[in-house]
């Protein structure tokens, strides 16, 4: 699974977008971007993953580089419930198994 | 709703107990996961298993067993309990195939703290 990088954390006014940018420059062709949350003193919760295209569910939209070589995941209006950690993963869709949560970014929402 | 539940919240237990954590999940899963989750360490993977009476070790298994006798259910198993095992313990569920298969349903998580 390819590498990828975050940053530690990030702030965000409540009703502003939040974008949480990932780096995963070493990404193979098969593999495709994850994005999960963990709420505080909850399990961690999937948002949203992608291969090449951008991507949007009720939750957020995934936009991924041409390159594939970076992604950014965007709430659109974040809300104070959106404070999470933040992970972004890279893994073939096949692969069963562990996912390799890094350290993430840790997104606070203020009022 | 999709559901992972765990059978307790919080737990306490003392040192050389056998401790059993339990998890259900009502969506059909194939596969079912244990992670333990600790300051600075991120998530660690334990075991999983991909079918009824399957199961693969993980990154951490020492200290460790489980059973998975039905589809819905795959229980944790402490041998006996050491303070090291003080931990967050998360359940996941996921498809056994498809592009599904790396979207984990997580539990809630139960707190152990082992005396």
């Amino acid at each position: 699974d390819a590498k990828t990088t975050q940053p530690p954390s990030m702030d965000c006014a409540e009703g502003r977008a939040a974008n949480l940018p990932c780096n995963h420059s070493t990404i193979s062709g098969n593999e495709y971007v994850y994005w999960y949350r963990q709420i505080h003193s909850q399990g961690p919760q999937y948002i949203i993953h992608g291969l090449k295209n951008n991507e949007t569910n009720e939750m957020a939209s995934l936009i991924i580089t041409e390159d594939r070589k970076s992604s950014t995941l965007i709430l659109p209006h974040a809300t104070l419930r959106d404070t999470a950690v933040y992970y972004c993963i890279v893994r073939v869709a096949s692969n069963t198994g562990k996912l390799i949560f890094g350290q993430g970014t840790t997104l606070q929402v203020k009022p | 709703d999709v559901k992972v539940t765990q059978s307790s919240r919080y737990l306490v237990k003392r040192t050389g107990e056998k401790v059993f954590l339990e998890c259900v999940q009502d969506m059909d899963h194939e596969n079912m996961f244990w992670y333990r989750q600790d300051p600075g360490l991120g998530l660690r993977l334990i075991y999983f298993s991909y079918d009824v009476k399957m199961k693969e070790k993980g990154d951490i298994p020492e200290g460790y067993s489980v059973s998975r006798e039905k589809k819905e259910r795959f229980s944790l198993i402490l041998e006996s309990a050491s303070t090291n095992q003080t931990s967050m313990y998360l359940c996941a569920s996921s498809l056994g195939s498809g592009l599904a298969v790396n979207e984990q349903f997580f539990g809630p998580g139960t707190r152990l703290t082992v005396l």
